[in-house]
């Protein structure tokens, strides 16, 4: 699986949208991104994913750019509760490739600033 | 919708002690099922992997074992824990090995 680059700390204010970058510049045609989340002390909670095409679900959003080189997950309105670390992932998504193993970097940490 | 839960949430046990921890999910037939640990600043490590009962595959080679007594049981076991056993367990199920993973509440392991 592709390695990802994140920065490894971000302030963001309550209320207030959260962007956060990935960098993947070695994906290949057959991986998603996959977005993580950790906050302390608990499991980590799977956000998003895609291919090509930017997603959206009820957590968040995922926008990819057409080289597919970078990410960016968008939480539209932070709240404390989002104080977490975040891990972009990149993963094969094809038969007859790639392991079970999920890769986690060290991810993003964000804090959510009242 | 599925749910995935892991017991004890927290244990500290003396070295040379057995482990035994446990995770089930409900919502789903014949998932994969996972065992990571996540030791203190560092990755998530894969230590073993289920598609089925009875069928178990170790990716690292180490003190602790695996078993899968039911469709959605999964079981970490140890005879004699070591100090480095100490961490952060997860257990995690998918549909398949390509779909994605979804953790459980995760057991702290503290070996003393």
């Amino acid at each position: 699986d592709a390695k990802t680059t994140q920065p490894p700390s971000m302030d963001c204010a309550e209320g207030r949208a959260a962007n956060l970058p990935c960098n993947h510049s070695t994906i290949s045609g057959n991986e998603y991104v996959y977005w993580y989340r950790q906050i302390h002390s608990q499991g980590p909670q799977y956000i998003i994913h895609g291919l090509k095409n930017n997603e959206t679900n009820e957590m968040a959003s995922l926008i990819i750019t057409e080289d597919r080189k970078s990410s960016t997950l968008i939480l539209p309105h932070a709240t404390l509760r989002d104080t977490a670390v975040y891990y972009c992932i990149v993963r094969v998504a094809t038969s007859g490739a790639g392991s079970y193993q999920l890769t986690f970097g060290k991810g993003t940490k964000l804090s959510v600033i009242p | 919708s599925q749910t995935i839960h892991q017991w004890p949430a927290t244990l500290v046990q003396p070295v040379g002690s057995p482990l035994s921890l446990e995770c089930t999910v409900e919502g789903t037939s014949n998932p994969n099922l996972y065992w990571y640990r996540q030791a203190a600043g560092r990755g998530l490590q894969l230590l073993f992997y289920s598609v089925g009962i009875g069928q178990i595959s170790s990716e690292v080679p180490q003190n602790l074992s695996a078993s899968r007594p039911q469709d959605r049981q999964f079981i970490l076991s140890s005879k004699k824990l070591l100090l480095s056993d100490s961490g952060f367990y997860l257990c995690a199920w998918s549909l398949d090995r390509l779909d994605t993973q979804y953790f459980g509440p995760g057991t702290r392991l503290t070996v003393l």
